[in-house]
């Protein structure tokens, strides 16, 4: 299994703030997904990342509130951009497609520790 | 498009007792399902999984078939402990790059 890692794992702002969250991969990985879970509900994919190229965004989520970066196949950035209590959730990064010695792996779905954000 | 449905909760049980949270879907093609459990306070964990039809899932005495004559992936346990307390989510991924959707989760409370 994917040893995956997420910073920070949890923070408190205040509204109007922007939060960058992290995600480290120990392996190279094509797609990086992104969810968030806001408090009692089930995961909401936001977009999806892939090397070289712009995020695609979920329906209801846009690049300017939720910037990706993806420099590398074992690392990616979500920003929760100019945010408000309604931004308070679990922000978790889920890799795809693992890159194993030239051939492209589907591996079962893993996810990161996730980052519990509380805006205040 | 693409969608999962549970039973809704809290289902609540007493220590030993059998467990079904249903889980039905909606998708085209032959999507991979899976179960995955969420401990109050946790991450996400992978509980099981199946990719094709008929096949069956299990891990710690939770078990799951794929059944895609009634597009369901009904999750079962034969005795429940108070440990099992958690949040069960069902998903899919019909695209096969991990790209998941999730049902609204069904949370289970065991008492003793």
């Amino acid at each position: 299994s994917a040893v995956i890692s997420q910073k920070p794992s949890r923070d408190i702002c205040q509204r109007g703030t922007s939060l960058t969250i992290q995600c480290q991969v120990d392996s190279q990985v094509t797609m990086m997904f992104w969810y968030r879970q806001q408090p009692g509900q089930s995961l909401t994919l936001i977009a999806t990342a892939n090397q070289g190229s712009e995020a695609t965004y979920e329906s209801g989520f846009v690049i300017d509130k939720f910037p990706i970066s993806r420099p590398n196949l074992t690392f990616s950035t979500l920003t929760v951009s100019n945010m408000s209590p309604e931004d308070s959730s679990i922000y978790l990064c889920s890799p795809g497609l693992f890159r194993i010695r030239c051939r492209y792996i589907q591996e079962t779905q893993y996810f990161g520790p996730g980052t519990r954000l509380l805006v205040l | 498009g693409d969608s999962v449905t549970q039973m809704e909760g809290p289902v609540t049980l007493s220590e030993e007792a059998f467990l079904t949270i249903n889980c039905t879907y909606t998708a085209t093609g032959y999507p991979s399902l899976f179960w995955y459990v969420q401990y109050p306070g946790e991450g996400l964990q992978l509980l099981l999984k199946a990719t094709k039809a008929d096949d069956k899932g299990s891990n710690k005495g939770f078990e799951a078939t794929y059944r895609k004559e009634t597009t369901s992936f009904h999750l079962e346990k034969g005795s429940v402990q108070v440990s099992d307390s958690a949040v069960y989510f069902c998903a899919l991924d019909s695209s096969n790059t991990g790209k998941l959707i999730f049902g609204q989760g069904t949370t289970l409370q065991v008492k003793p």
